[in-house]
């Protein structure tokens, strides 16, 4: 989506390996959100973020962490204790108003090797 | 209780015939609804909001809400092969502030 950056495309974990993944907004957007979607499934909510230097919990954030230090950056680091990390990992931008719609980046696809 | 609920297909739809894809949540404070269209692959893209009971449209879509009964629907007339994607339905559920997303409905539209 225009305005938002996720890097990398592709990432590929090793056992007992910490990655970050990065977000990046200039859509001056207060919100961000992360999501996990595996195969077939939907969206789950991991943490989200609606002012710098706070964050929240999402439905699924054991094994994951974030940080808000920037209004444009929200990056997400899957720890090692994220025992089943693979899936396709989605952040979204929005304004604190949840009647306001989210708009996505274009994600990052995560592996084991 | 499952809080956004769609039918996960397929539903496979001739070409240039009407698509009628469906949605309820469980949430009856909720006041906004979105619609995204997912490309196998791809992040989701929002087509259509709606805030008010009754239909909005746009272009080739229509989307129709109904409040007492808690469900959306998303109508996509004179689909067209292109239309063949996921489309996924949230809802701002008023409890806790949040967007939730049903897990999608697959459409193939038939050439």
């Amino acid at each position: 989506d225009g305005g938002i950056t996720q890097s990398p495309k592709y990432l590929f974990r090793k056992e007992g390996q910490n990655v970050t993944l990065s977000c990046e907004q200039n859509l001056n957007h207060d919100a961000m959100y992360w999501y996990r979607q595996d195969p077939g499934q939907g969206l789950r909510l991991i943490y989200y973020s609606q002012i710098v230097n706070d964050f929240q919990k999402g439905d699924i954030a054991e094994g994951y962490s974030v940080s808000r230090e920037k209004k444009e950056s929200f990056p997400l680091t899957v720890t090692s204790a994220q025992k089943n990390p693979t899936a396709f990992y989605l952040c979204a931008t929005g304004t604190a108003n949840s009647n306001q719609p989210q708009h996505f980046g274009d994600g990052t696809r995560l592996s084991i090797l | 209780q499952k809080e956004v609920e769609q039918n996960s297909g397929p539903l496979s739809v001739p070409e240039g015939a009407i698509a009628s894809l469906n949605c309820t949540y469980s949430d009856r404070g909720s006041q906004s609804f979105f619609w995204y269209r997912q490309y196998s692959g791809k992040s989701p893209e929002l087509i259509m909001f709606i805030y008010s009971n009754g239909d909005k449209e746009d272009g080739r879509f229509t989307a129709q809400l109904n409040k007492a009964s808690q469900y959306v629907s998303l109508l996509i007339r004179d689909s067209q092969p292109s239309d063949s994607a996921t489309y996924l339905c949230a809802a701002e559920m008023n409890r806790d502030d949040k967007i939730i997303f049903g897990k999608g409905t697959r459409l193939h539209i038939l050439p």
